[in-house]
C-alpha cells in the first residue's frame, strides 16, 4: 500500500499526558498536512509543511502542540499535557509538488480520547 | 477569510433516486474546489476537484459537480445512488492566493440512502 499512513488508529490517554502520532506521506510529497475533525465537523487546518519546512500554523495549534517533519519524509504531531478538548480525529495528507494546487491524499487518521 | 456552507447536514434519498449536496463558498477569486467522502472511521477520498477549464466536473463513482462562479457554488450531484453511497460527504475550497494550498473544509453532508 502507497497511501498515506497513520500510526497509531486509535489512542486512549488520561488527561495531562503527552501523546505523539505519526504520519508516512506518500513516498516524494513535498508537501505534508495536518487537520483535526471533531465530531460532526469538517477537518480544520492545524499545520503545513513544505519538505522540512514548517511554512504554517493555525491559531488552533496552542503551544501545546508542536509538529515536526525532519528530513522531509514522516512527520510527528505531539500534544502536551492533553485537555479533554483535545479529543478528536487527528487527519494527515500530502500532497505532491513545490509549486501550483494539487490533489491532497489523507491517511486514515488517528482517534484521540483523553479521559 | 476562504469559507464554505453546506446547508443540508443530512440528505435521506431512496436508493435509484438522483441526489444534490449543496455547496457554496465564500470568494471567487482564484479558488479551487474539491468534493471528499469519508466512510466511517476512515479518512478522506477523493471524489472530484475543480482547478479550472470545463465548469462540470465528473468523478469516481459517479458522481458530477459544476462551478458556479457567479452563485458561487459547487452542488455535488449523482443521477441514481446506491445504498454503498451512505456516507459524509464534505466540501473544501482552497486559494491561488494562499501559499499553502490550506483545505477549507465544509461541516458535511450525512447522505443516507435507503432502500
Amino acid at each position: 500500500d502507497t497511501g498515506v499512513s497513520q500510526d497509531p488508529r486509535h489512542k486512549i490517554t488520561k488527561r495531562g499526558q503527552n501523546v505523539t502520532f505519526r504520519c508516512d506521506p506518500i513516498s516524494e510529497h513535498n508537501r505534508l498536512y495536518w487537520y483535526r475533525q471533531t465530531l460532526g465537523q469538517g477537518p480544520e487546518f492545524l499545520t503545513y509543511f513544505q519538505n522540512e519546512a514548517q511554512l504554517e500554523k493555525s491559531r488552533l495549534l496552542s503551544d501545546r502542540f508542536s509538529a515536526e517533519r525532519p528530513k522531509g519524509s514522516f512527520s510527528t504531531l505531539e500534544i502536551q499535557r492533553t485537555e479533554q478538548g483535545d479529543s478528536a480525529m487527528y487527519l494527515c495528507a500530502s500532497s505532491p509538488g513545490q509549486i501550483g494546487v494539487n490533489e491532497q491524499f489523507f491517511g486514515p487518521g488517528t482517534r484521540l480520547t483523553v479521559l | 477569510a476562504q469559507s464554505v456552507t453546506q446547508l443540508d447536514s443530512q440528505v435521506p434519498v431512496f436508493e435509484e433516486a438522483p441526489v444534490e449536496l449543496r455547496c457554496n463558498y465564500s470568494s471567487s477569486v482564484s479558488v479551487y474546489l474539491f468534493w471528499y467522502v469519508q466512510y466511517p472511521n476512515q479518512g478522506l477520498q477523493l471524489l472530484l476537484k475543480y482547478l479550472s477549464g470545463s465548469t462540470l466536473v465528473k468523478g469516481i463513482n459517479g458522481f458530477e459537480a459544476e462551478f458556479n462562479k457567479s452563485q458561487t457554488s459547487f452542488h455535488l450531484r449523482k443521477p441514481s445512488v446506491h445504498i454503498s453511497d451512505t456516507a459524509e460527504y464534505f466540501c473544501a475550497v482552497t486559494s491561488g492566493r494562499d501559499s499553502s494550498y490550506k483545505l477549507i473544509f465544509g461541516s458535511g453532508t450525512r447522505l443516507l440512502v435507503r432502500p
